[in-house]
């Protein structure tokens, strides 16, 4: 099956730390990106959808100068936590799908920490 | 506004038993409901997903009923096991997006 590798799988920095967390599609060309935020014991919240070659559209609440996306070829796409303070830690969760009308793959996460 | 609402948040099957998740929609324009199911520290697997033209979908003892005219899906986990247990999300497609219920975490007790 369609295989999505997140890395890394747990950071622990610092405060004022910028965090890069890499989305990978391991054996399909990924034409748009998913990044979610996951709080302990809850559901999935969508942060921004990113597709190959233009800006990431980020949902209400989002600050998109805080949470840089950049998805640069079909297989790969980027999430910077910039300037990361203790309330940004968290389970990020990447996925991504071959298109329109194809299922959503998921990585295994980024466990986000920040001291 | 929750797009998706899942039931129950939280569920207990003896091991053998029948395990129930239900979900409701608002939007007729969804055209397709996938299930999550998801470890601790790990993302959400694909389960197993279906279309609106189709009321039932079935693989091994995972199976999904849908009632488009109730806006209504649900999974049926038979013959639940222990190494069922972790959380469940149910999910719906619009317009290229996915809107996701708050999850059901099953337990299976031996």
């Amino acid at each position: 099956g369609a295989v999505v590798s997140q890395h890394p799988s747990r950071v622990i920095c610092k405060s004022g730390t910028s965090v890069k967390i890499e989305c990978r599609s391991l054996d399909f060309q990924a034409t748009t990106m998913f990044w979610y935020r996951q709080f302990p014991k809850q559901s999935l919240m969508l942060m921004a959808t990113s597709n190959e070659g233009s800006k990431a559209t980020y949902e209400q609440g989002v600050e998109k100068d805080k949470f840089l996306i950049n998805h640069a070829s079909l297989t790969l796409s980027t999430l910077t936590v910039t300037s990361a303070h203790p309330e940004d830690s968290s389970f990020y969760i990447c996925s991504a799908t071959a298109g329109s009308g194809q299922p959503q793959h998921f990585g295994d996460g980024t466990r986000l920490s920040i001291l | 506004q929750q797009q998706v609402k899942q039931s129950p948040q939280s569920l207990i099957v003896q091991k053998g038993g029948i395990s129930i998740i239900n979900c409701a929609y608002e939007n007729t324009a969804f055209d397709y409901f996938p299930w999550y199911q998801q470890f601790p520290g790990k993302g959400p697997a694909l389960l197993i997903a279906i279309r609106p033209d189709v009321s039932e979908k079935k693989e091994g003892r995972f199976t999904i009923s849908f009632n488009k005219s109730a806006k209504q899906f649900s999974l049926h986990i038979m013959d639940s096991q222990p190494g069922d247990s972790a959380t469940y999300f149910c999910a719906a497609r619009g317009s290229n997006q996915f809107y996701f219920g708050t999850g059901t975490s099953l337990t299976v007790i031996p």
